[in-house]
């Protein structure tokens, strides 16, 4: 079965530095997805950033980026230059082979301070 | 704004009674997801419809069921409810494999 695994529960950084999260997954696919969400304290889920399985490069979105390193099946989340409203819960997902559902990691909580 | 929108936001009910959620995906978008978020659980994807037909289910209770109209808009049933239904339900939206588009939840409280 696929699973993710992110072991931070809580992380902190100060603003303006940069803070890598965690984020381990376990298939036998060869193709599949790797997803990050952020999940501020209003609840709502915030598609961040998004890596195939097939892709060489690393996927960045502005101040966000995944790197891949399949061989160590892990899919650590950069965020560069933090910011007070960084501040949330961020969960790592991943779509197994053949499917679209997201299988979610328990999270971990981000506090930047300033 | 991810421009899906789920009604209700908050829904405070009892044990035993039932209850309709409802989404409306981003437009353009076939593919609706539901998923739950509990305390102990975490987040679980549920079921999943594709332009009006059930495409994958997950760990969703034989007491809940969805579906999706021709409209695109998804409706998850949830019956005979039990404390541990209490959790925030979300649904999702998609056109391609590479995104889901989550709406704002709607908080379910069970008393």
């Amino acid at each position: 079965a696929q699973k993710i695994t992110q072991t931070q529960p809580g992380m902190f950084v100060q603003e303006k530095e940069a803070v890598t999260l965690d984020c381990t997954y376990d298939t036998s696919d060869q193709s599949y997805g790797l997803f990050w969400y952020k999940q501020p304290s209003s609840g709502e889920m915030i598609f961040l950033i998004y890596q195939g399985s097939y892709d060489e490069q690393n996927a960045t979105e502005g101040r966000y980026s995944l790197n891949f390193q399949k061989a160590r099946k892990s899919a650590n989340l950069v965020i560069s230059a933090s910011q007070l409203g960084d501040s949330a819960m961020y969960f790592c997902a991943m779509s197994p082979g053949g499917s679209e559902k997201l299988v979610f990691g328990k999270g971990t909580k981000l506090t930047v301070n300033p | 704004d991810s421009g899906v929108t789920q009604t209700p936001k908050h829904l405070i009910t009892a044990t035993g009674q039932r209850v309709t959620l409802r989404c409306s995906p981003r437009s353009g978008d076939l593919s609706v997801y539901w998923y739950q978020q509990s305390l102990d659980q975490g987040l679980q994807f549920l079921i999943q419809y594709y332009n009006g037909e059930e495409r994958a289910k997950g760990n969703i209770l034989e007491r809940f069921s969805a579906q999706q109209f021709p409209d695109l808009h998804s409706e998850l049933n949830l019956s005979s409810l039990e404390l541990g239904d209490s959790a925030l339900y979300f649904c999702a939206s998609s056109v391609a494999l590479n995104e889901q588009f989550f709406g704002p939840g709607t908080r379910l409280t069970v008393l």
